[in-house]
């Protein structure tokens, strides 16, 4: 079971709203990611979580507020969002290891996040 | 110049077609390398691992030369079902992708 689930699939806010976007896999995976996908582009990454501790931040606006309060969750917390934050955010996970084959990252199927 | 470089296309190909997809990487030291496709309005959904020497799986071939660096992905007798974005990713760094722009492919009828 390669299952990655994301919560909403659907998301509309306006710029004064407070949301969170959820992600949750049960494949044992100790690391996680958020990506941001615009139209007719590639996944840009934004965050990655190794062992619930933040690894990576991609310099990403502070409007953005990554958690991850277990190995199996992570949230994304969206606050005071421009119109350009519009986009499909992607969760993903991976093992942590190292090696052939190992870092193998699942996608969720994403939020499709419109900011009016 | 970017990291992951791929043709745009799209290519169109009749179906039974044989395709192949070229894409290029920049950094000599990177070790892992994959051909992931994402349907329209989808998720990147992993296609396979590109090894050294080379792999196959079923209809689909990839490739990678490293004195070159440059990855490639056959697709043998094109599907419909085939259309999609053929996105080549190499890790850049520990846990870290980079996605190329991505090829995108139409097999039509």
């Amino acid at each position: 079971d390669t299952e990655v689930t994301q919560t909403p699939k659907h998301l509309v806010m306006g710029m004064t709203n407070k949301k969170s976007l959820k992600c949750e896999q049960h494949m044992g995976h100790r690391a996680m990611y958020w990506y941001k996908q615009k139209a007719k582009k590639p996944p840009e990454l934004m965050f990655v979580y190794s062992y619930e501790k933040l690894s990576i931040n991609e310099s990403v606006p502070s409007r953005f507020s990554p958690e991850c309060p277990n190995s199996s969750l992570l949230n994304l917390h969206l606050h005071a969002l421009q119109p350009e934050d519009s986009a499909l955010y992607l969760c993903a996970s991976s093992q942590v290891r190292m090696g052939l084959g190992k870092n193998i990252q699942y996608f969720g199927a994403g939020t499709r996040l419109s900011v009016l | 110049r970017k990291e992951v470089e791929q043709d745009p296309g799209p290519f169109n190909v009749p179906e039974g077609a044989t395709v192949a997809f070229n894409c290029t990487y920049s950094n000599s030291a990177s070790q892992s390398f994959f051909w992931y496709r994402q349907d329209c309005r989808k998720e990147p959904k992993l296609l396979m691992s590109v090894y050294s020497s080379g792999n196959e799986d079923g209809r689909f071939t990839a490739q990678l030369n490293r004195a070159s660096q440059y990855i490639s992905l056959l697709i043998r007798d094109s599907k419909l079902s085939d259309s999609a974005t053929y996105l080549c990713v190499v890790r850049g760094g520990f846990q870290k992708l980079v996605f190329g722009t991505g090829t995108r492919l139409l097999v039509s009828p």
